[in-house]
């Protein structure tokens, strides 16, 4: 079975702190993204990555970047956290011609005061 | 501006009844696909359906995608509380652009 997996469930960050939230898939897929889930608004997308070292801009790009160093690892960077940060982040990989079937990881619920 | 409108966003039913969810676009997809997210955790892929006017079952669940590939119905027969969790669909369209529709929340009372 394919295993995402986010390396917190819940983090709680002061306005201004970075932030990192990582991502591991253990199936050696090519696609990654990470999503935010925001009640009525549905997945975001906010990047995705086709390869190692390479990252593209998703629909909401504008406060997060990303790191991909590894294939099986995605991570994701808010800079200086705000308060409208504060939502559900959901990491997903997929093969390379499998887009529409991506797997999930269990999701970061982050919490910025 | 949303590609993929779902209906209803909220349904509350009783254990034993049937429902349907509906999503709908103006463009049409190559592909479409179900997940179905419980409380707390990430969505699940359920179904994929390419072909228009594909019809998939799995046990009490039952997927259809529009003659048109412009929209897809999932119905459920003799919900239980088990179901209880959000519904996605998903597609990718001609222009390989990949969207989630807003979800369905389900909740099934025993």
């Amino acid at each position: 079975d394919v295993k995402v997996t986010q390396s917190s469930r819940y983090l709680v960050k002061r306005t201004g702190e970075k932030v990192f939230l990582e991502c591991v898939q253990d199936m050696d897929h090519e696609n990654m993204f990470w999503y935010r889930q925001d009640p009525g608004l549905g997945l975001r997308l906010i990047y995705f990555s086709y390869d190692v070292k390479m990252k593209e801009k998703g629909d909401i790009p504008e406060g997060y970047s990303v790191s991909r160093e590894k294939k099986e690892r995605f991570s994701l960077i808010l800079e200086s956290a705000s308060t409208n940060q504060t939502s559900m982040y959901l990491c997903a990989s997929c093969g390379w011609r499998q887009i529409y079937e991506q797997y999930f990881g269990p999701g970061t619920r982050l919490t910025v005061t | 501006t949303q590609l993929l409108e779902q209906s209803p966003q909220f349904l509350s039913i009783q254990e034993g009844e049937n429902l349907t969810v509906y999503c709908n676009s103006s463009s049409v997809f190559s592909s479409l696909q179900w997940y179905r997210q419980e409380p707390g955790e990430g969505p699940v892929l359920l179904v994929t359906v390419v072909t228009g006017g594909e019809v998939k079952k799995l046990k009490r669940l039952t997927f259809q995608f529009g003659d048109a590939r412009k929209d897809s119905s999932l119905h459920i027969t003799a919900a239980q509380p088990g179901d209880t969790g959000l519904y996605l669909c998903a597609g990718e369209d001609t222009g390989n652009q990949f969207y989630f529709g807003t979800g369905t929340s389900l909740t099934v009372i025993p």
